[in-house]
């Protein structure tokens, strides 16, 4: 049973704002909502973290609305080297214990020039 | 600070063989897992390890066993080599297993069975 769902893949040119959805209909309510990035042949590295409204930082803004059944990852102004494959996660609570976190399917990001 | 120290980086196994693959953390994380990641597809969880002296399965655990040696090291044992566990493992850490603590990833140990 998949606890998040994402596009598969999407599509950007460089320059453009990126908006990246994730469902989370079974969301528990102490849980935070945590994107990766992924590039070839490169572990997962940690972008951003939220619980509820929104959240910036250097790379990323993600947006989170009051029923925290879904976030928004909002990439600003992309480039070629953005282009990665992006998940989204939130704890598992359907598990007896919170340490299982499960990974969605992921989003793969290819910007054109 | 090295961070999540994996090898090795890569390895290939004949049916039946039997390997382990090691990974450290100098975080002084808590939470220790271990991924498999497949061409084309996600992150799935084959065991983590909420602390010191505690391991559970995730969610594809057949075939493997492991080991939370101290609170630095976790490793990943196959017993019998299959074709079927030819994939890129990825062992990762975190603070501790709640979700508000990132995890932070190593590079991963490609794994071939012929």
């Amino acid at each position: 049973l998949a606890k998040t769902t994402q596009p598969i893949s999407m599509d950007s040119y460089e320059g453009q704002e990126v908006n990246i959805t994730c469902s989370h209909n079974n969301i528990a309510t102490n849980d935070y909502i945590t994107w990766y990035q992924q590039f070839p042949s490169q572990g997962p590295r940690f972008i951003i973290q939220g619980y509820k409204t929104k959240v910036t930082n250097e790379v990323a803004s993600l947006f989170i609305p009051a029923d925290r059944k879904s976030s928004t990852l909002s990439l600003p102004r992309v480039s070629l080297s953005d282009t990665a494959v992006y998940y989204c996660l939130v704890g598992d609570n359907d598990s007896s214990n919170t340490g299982k976190l499960i990974f969605g399917q992921g989003t793969t990001l290819q910007v054109k020039p | 600070n090295a961070g999540v120290t994996q090898t090795p980086k890569f390895q290939v196994l004949k049916t039946g063989q039997s390997m382990t693959l090691q990974c450290a953390q100098d975080m002084n994380h808590n939470s220790m897992y271990w991924y498999r990641q497949d061409p084309g597809m996600g992150l799935r969880l084959i065991y983590y390890s909420a602390s010191e002296g505690t391991t559970d399965k995730g969610e594809v655990p057949n075939g493997y066993n492991v080991s939370r040696l101290n609170k630095r090291e976790f490793s990943l044992r196959l017993e019998s080599a299959a074709p079927s566990q030819t994939s890129v493992y990825f062992c990762a850490s975190s603070e501790d297993g709640q979700s508000g603590w990132p995890q932070h990833f190593g590079d991963g140990t490609r794994l071939s069975i012929l």
